[in-house]
């Protein structure tokens, strides 16, 4: 079976940093993806890591730990604008399975 | 390019009643993929199709069907709409062998209402 778990939703300020961790239990593992989705909107790809580690995307870090099955998205430098849901999505074969999603709010 | 595209963005169906959503995607992408998204459960995978004339089921795949007569084209139909089928659909497509792995690209979802 596939478990994948992710926070809710989490609230930081404007110029802050949020982690937003993912543990996962599943059947077959290719790699780990993040997607931002705004409300209303489709989701788009933010990361995607395949082997233990660290990977940096200006702002946005996303770290692996494939022994403990675990993830987590770093956002630094908090913008109103990263005010969105993020989906933590295990890729196993040809198929993604995703977490619930962690909604973030930025407040001024 | 155009990407992904759905076609209806939205539609309200009473229950009982059949439609056809359509997904089109202009990348030669050989994967494509339907979800329904619900508030709280994520993205949740009903059929997907790993190349022209293929399809295989997902992980809620009951009340649905599909068809991928076309390598640009995956439809999903519902024939006999019911209120737990109230959702937004979403499309994705995705190519073969990447080094980035089997990123997804997604359409701008469908919104189904049935009453």
């Amino acid at each position: 079976g596939q478990n994948i778990d992710q926070p809710t939703e989490m609230t930081a300020t404007e110029g802050a940093i949020v982690q937003i961790n993912c543990t996962y239990q599943t059947s077959g593992f290719n790699g780990l993806f993040w997607y931002q989705q705004h409300a209303g909107e489709a989701p788009t790809f933010l990361s995607y890591n395949v082997l233990d580690g660290l990977e940096e995307k200006g702002r946005f870090s996303s770290f692996l730990s494939r022994s403990k099955g675990y993830s987590y998205l770093l956002l630094k430098e908090l913008q109103m604008k990263d005010s969105a849901s993020y989906l933590c999505a295990v890729s196993s074969g040809n198929k993604l399975t995703f977490g619930g999603g962690t909604r973030v709010l930025v407040k001024p | 390019n155009a990407g992904v595209t759905q076609t209806p963005k939205f539609r309200v169906l009473k229950t009982g009643q059949s439609m056809t959503l359509l997904c089109a995607q202009d990348m030669n992408h050989e994967y494509m993929y339907w979800y329904r998204q619900d508030p709280g459960m994520g993205l949740r995978l009903i059929h997907y199709s790993v190349g022209e004339g293929t399809t295989a089921k997902g992980e809620v795949p009951d009340g649905y069907n599909v068809s991928r007569l076309k390598k640009q084209n995956f439809l999903l139909g519902l024939e006999s709409a019911a209120p737990s089928q109230t959702s937004v659909y979403f499309c994705a497509s995705s190519p073969l062998g990447r080094r980035e792995g089997n990123e997804q690209f997604f359409g701008p979802g469908t919104r189904l209402t049935v009453l």
